[in-house]
């Protein structure tokens, strides 16, 4: 499997709720990172967090970091139909050179 | 999108033939790298370039070949040794973020080409 596997993979809500998303992986990592997709076109940069680091916050998305468990969460605060859009993590691992590594991805809809 | 073009953004291919999928970036950057994404899936590496002139196989190689003569551009051709190529397929590039606390890699995507074998 992927060295990072998100959960849900689905997740429809109201606008104006919270959205969370989480993100495990396997091995050590230098830092996690999350993109966004919009369907059918290409992923966006949208937060990093460093190992070292538990929690980041960037406008509306919160992204926190557990290295113990080896997992890692973004939340989207007071959503918007406009934050429809496909959510992945991706792992750039200390052993896999310069590398990022994927997650499989959580689909947002956002229901005006 | 940034900086990065991909064409064609639809491309219809015969079973049994090669095909060629372009990419080309204007941000300077040294590597690039080429992923596949199946429906409802995360990507996946395919083959990736630090540098010109040299390319390093990703997961999933396999009937695919990459050249890298100049720094801006950096084609895939899905051969026919690829039984199952239908997908979408992005290319990214790559750049070293200076920030407090170190540098770290960030990728820009292109906005993919959907391939579908007929």
């Amino acid at each position: 499997s992927q060295q990072g596997e998100e959960d849900p993979q689905a997740l429809s809500i109201q606008e104006g709720e919270n959205a969370t998303m989480n993100c495990s992986y396997k091995t050590s990592i230098n830092n996690l990172q999350w993109y966004r997709q919009n369907s059918g076109r290409g992923l966006v940069h949208l937060i990093l967090i460093r190992s070292n680091e538990r929690e980041k916050h960037s406008g509306r998305l919160r992204v926190t970091l557990d290295t113990s468990k080896k997992s890692s969460s973004l939340l989207i605060t007071a959503s918007r139909a406009a934050d429809t859009a496909s959510y992945f993590c991706a792992t750039d691992r200390k052993a896999a050179g310069n590398k990022l590594t994927f997650g499989g991805g959580t689909r947002v809809l956002v229901k005006p | 999108d940034g900086g990065i073009t991909q064409s064609p953004k639809y491309l219809f291919r015969k079973e049994g033939q090669n095909v060629t999928l372009s990419c080309e970036q204007n941000l300077n950057h040294d590597a690039m790298y080429w992923y596949r994404q199946d429906p409802g899936q995360g990507l996946r590496l395919i083959y990736y370039s630090q540098i010109v002139n040299d390319f390093q196989k990703g997961d999933i190689a396999e009937g695919y070949s990459v050249s890298r003569e100049k720094k801006e551009s950096f084609p895939l051709t899905v051969t026919s040794a690829q039984k199952n190529p239908t997908a979408f397929y992005l290319c990214a590039s790559r750049t070293t973020v200076g920030l407090a606390g170190g540098p770290y890699n960030e990728q820009f995507f292109g906005p993919g080409t959907r391939l579908t074998v007929l």
